[in-house]
């Protein structure tokens, strides 16, 4: 099974409608992330998490809300989808904290491919 | 903010060698990702930078700068399944990504 999953893998919806993104992750790590990528735009921070407690906006967090439910879940709304919300999203953890290794890094989801019409 | 500038795109010949650059100005600094990407899928791990110096990992180097602000990513022995994306991502315990540098392994 793969350590860190996503739902859905794709998505088309319309404009206005509330689409919820689900991240869950296997690999016990406290800190996730939601990134969006865009052609030629590279992978944009929309909001992170270094614990349950603790949220933070990214540098693109306009329009998107998250809910951290548990340490293996983050979730990533669109409360009213706009169409330059379509993008490839991708949630991703980290456990920084247990050192600098080859391993401790991001790990990357598979990807949502979002289009809102 | 965050400047991190990498090429767009770089073509290669099978079996050839090519370095892709990453200069950047960010407002804090504890180390320096390589990623690369094959299109539609996750980014994964090649390298991680935190001294300055090179770093090598089979036909996969990566070498950094601090003082300069720079690093590179050298693919040695191209190879087809080498073509994709290669992100370059600053660490200031989060990631801020370049737009990435497509490169493009031709026979």
């Amino acid at each position: 099974d793969a350590d860190v999953t996503q739902t859905p893998r794709n998505r088309i919806t319309k404009t206005g409608k509330r689409i919820m993104l689900e991240c869950s992750q296997t690999k016990g790590h406290d800190r996730m992330y939601w990134y969006r990528q865009d052609p030629g735009l590279g992978l944009r921070l929309i909001y992170y998490s270094f614990d349950v407690k603790d949220i933070n906006k990214g540098e693109i967090s306009d329009g998107y809300s998250v809910s951290r439910q548990a340490q293996a879940k983050f979730s990533l709304s669109l409360e009213s989808a706009i169409p330059n919300q379509t993008a490839l999203y991708f949630c991703a953890t980290s456990d920084l904290d247990r050192g600098w290794d080859s391993t401790d890094t991001q790990y990357f989801g598979p990807g949502t491919r979002l289009t809102v019409l | 903010g965050q400047n991190i500038d990498q090429p767009t795109e770089m073509t290669a010949t099978e079996g050839a060698i090519v370095q892709i650059n990453c200069t950047y100005q960010t407002s804090g600094f504890n180390g320096l990702f390589w990623y690369q990407q094959h299109a539609g899928e996750a980014p994964t791990f090649l390298s991680y930078n935190v001294l300055d110096g090179l770093e090598e990992k089979g036909r996969f180097s990566s070498f950094l700068s601090r003082s300069k602000g720079y690093s590179y990513l050298l693919l040695k022995e191209l190879q087809m399944k080498d073509s994709a994306s290669y992100l370059c991502a600053v660490d200031d315990y989060k990631l801020s990504f370049g737009a990435g540098t497509t490169v493009t392994v031709r026979a």
